[in-house]
C-alpha cells in the first residue's frame, strides 16, 4: 500500500525566512497531492494542492512543487508571518482513489 | 456556503458508554469520509460512505464502530462501548465526487475524551 513519509516533524524559522517541507510517497500511480494546515483544536484546512500534470503550482506565499520521478512533492512558504504557525500535513490518495494517506505532520513555528 | 460540520464539538464519556458523532457534508457533496487523528499523529481513514451506503469501511475497527449516512440527515459514526483508547479527534470530510483528484474538505472534528 501506500507509504507518505514528511520531514522535519518541527520547524522553527525567524519570521520573514522561508520554511519548506518535503513529502515522499511510493505509489507511483499518484497523481494528486494536497496539502493541509491545522491549527489547535481546528480541522485541516486545504492551502493548496498540486496534480501530477503539472511541476510547480503558486499561490501568493505558498507553492507546491512535485518531481513525480523521485516520487516526492514539496511546501514552500516564503515571507513567513507568525499567523503561519500551525501543523501541517500532505496527503496523497491510495492508488489514484479517496483513501487519503497522510504524512506524520510537521509542526512549524514562525518566530516574531 | 457553509463547510463541513460537526458535533458535538467535544464529547465526554466514560467507560462502556455509547459515542455518537454527527456530521454534515458541504452542500452539494454526496461523499463522506471519517478519519480519526490520536494526539501528534496524522489522520488514519476509517470509513467511506454515500448515502444510504457504506463503501469502503476498511479503516474501521470491526467491533463497536459503525457508521451510517441516511437518505435524509447527517452522517452518524457510533462507537459502543467506548474504552480509553477510543479517545482521539474523529474528523468528517466531504466531496463532491469520489476520484481521487477530487479534494476532500475537513469540519471541525469531534473530540473524545473517554474517562
Amino acid at each position: 500500500g501506500e507509504n507518505v513519509e514528511q520531514h522535519p516533524s518541527t520547524l522553527s524559522v525567524q519570521e520573514g525566512d522561508s520554511a519548506v517541507i518535503k513529502c515522499t510517497y511510493s505509489d507511483s500511480a499518484s497523481n494528486y497531492f494536497p496539502w493541509y494546515k491545522q491549527e489547535l483544536g481546528k480541522g485541516p484546512q486545504l492551502i493548496i494542492d498540486i496534480r501530477s500534470n503539472v511541476g510547480e503550482k503558486k499561490d501568493q506565499r505558498i507553492a507546491v512543487t512535485l518531481n513525480k520521478t523521485a516520487k516526492h512533492f514539496s511546501l514552500h512558504i516564503t515571507e513567513t508571518q507568525p499567523e503561519d504557525s500551525a501543523v501541517y500535513f500532505c496527503a496523497v490518495p491510495t492508488s489514484g482513489t479517496y483513501k487519503y494517506i497522510f504524512g506524520t505532520g510537521t509542526r512549524l513555528k514562525v518566530l516574531a | 456556503n457553509a463547510g463541513v460540520m460537526q458535533n458535538p464539538r467535544h464529547l465526554v464519556r466514560r467507560r462502556g458508554q455509547e459515542a455518537r458523532l454527527r456530521c454534515s457534508p458541504m452542500k452539494g457533496h454526496s461523499h463522506v469520509y471519517w478519519y480519526r487523528q490520536l494526539p501528534e499523529e496524522g489522520l488514519k481513514f476509517m470509513v467511506y460512505l454515500q448515502k444510504e451506503n457504506i463503501i469502503d469501511e476498511s479503516g474501521m475497527p470491526k467491533e463497536r464502530f459503525s457508521a451510517e449516512f441516511p437518505k435524509e440527515g447527517p452522517s452518524i459514526l457510533r462507537i459502543q462501548q467506548v474504552v480509553r483508547g477510543d479517545s482521539a479527534a474523529y474528523f468528517c470530510a466531504s466531496s463532491r465526487n469520489p476520484q481521487g483528484q477530487e479534494t476532500q474538505y475537513f469540519g471541525p472534528g469531534t473530540r473524545l475524551l473517554v474517562l
